[in-house]
């Protein structure tokens, strides 16, 4: 069974500029997550996903940060403009319907200048 | 508001046997889960606790109090590899329904010592 994807591994973008980050969760996984995880600190929740349906988004930073889950699917999750304080790792996991399991994908390590 | 406390670092020898505490403040609470996380990879799940007491995975156990808002993960035998972050992560519910949701831990660093 293939693992979270996400693309790409690494970003760098100078600031104000747009960045895109995607994910494809395990295959009938119907909840996606993306997280935001700075150095040294554990994942804080960006934006849930039950099928298509955003379900929890009160810690997405709406005035810069886009998220979408067309189909019910793939996910992007999108920041403009970009700020310096915006450089960290950007995780997406997906589950089915176990508590408390998450799958993770490796991230996206952003890094603003 | 939502907290939880682990230690920040934890040093131990291979072989050895290192219990890494959680204890939590949150307003609402379904479960405790368990991550593992190496440099530069990805969390990993490790253990879930959903009622009082002890779940045995492998190596691994992991203890849930609910009375006293405390769990804790239990590593034994330790190997090299087994050095990374573990994170305590409590499930968030709204009413005594599970929310999916879960507010991590800060993460405690785990080194191995051969």
């Amino acid at each position: 069974e293939a693992g979270v994807v996400q693309s790409p591994r690494y970003k760098i973008i100078e600031k104000k500029q747009p960045v895109a980050f995607w994910c494809n969760p395990i295959s009938g996984h119907n909840t996606l997550y993306w997280y935001l995880q700075n150095l040294g600190q554990g994942p804080e929740l960006l934006i849930r996903y039950e099928n298509e349906e955003a379900v929890d988004d009160s810690q997405l930073p709406k005035d810069r940060f886009s998220a979408e889950r067309l189909k019910g699917v793939d996910s992007t999750l999108k920041i403009q403009p970009a700020e310096l304080g915006d450089s960290a790792v950007y995780l997406c996991a997906s589950s089915l319907d176990r508590p408390g399991t998450q799958y993770f994908g490796p991230g996206t390590r952003l890094l603003v200048l | 508001g939502q907290s939880l406390e682990q230690p920040s670092e934890v040093t131990a020898v291979e072989g050895a046997i290192v219990q890494i505490n959680c204890t939590y403040q949150t307003s609402g609470f379904y479960g405790l889960s368990w991550y593992q996380q190496h440099d530069g990879g990805a969390p990993t799940f490790l253990s879930y606790n959903g009622l009082d007491g002890l779940e045995e995975t492998g190596r691994f156990s992991s203890f849930l109090s609910r009375s006293d808002s405390y769990g804790y993960l239990l590593l034994q035998e330790l190997q090299m590899k087994d050095s990374a972050s573990y994170f305590c992560a409590v499930i968030d519910t709204v009413g005594s329904s599970n929310t999916g949701k879960l507010i991590f831990g800060q993460g405690t660093t785990l080194q191995v010592k051969p």
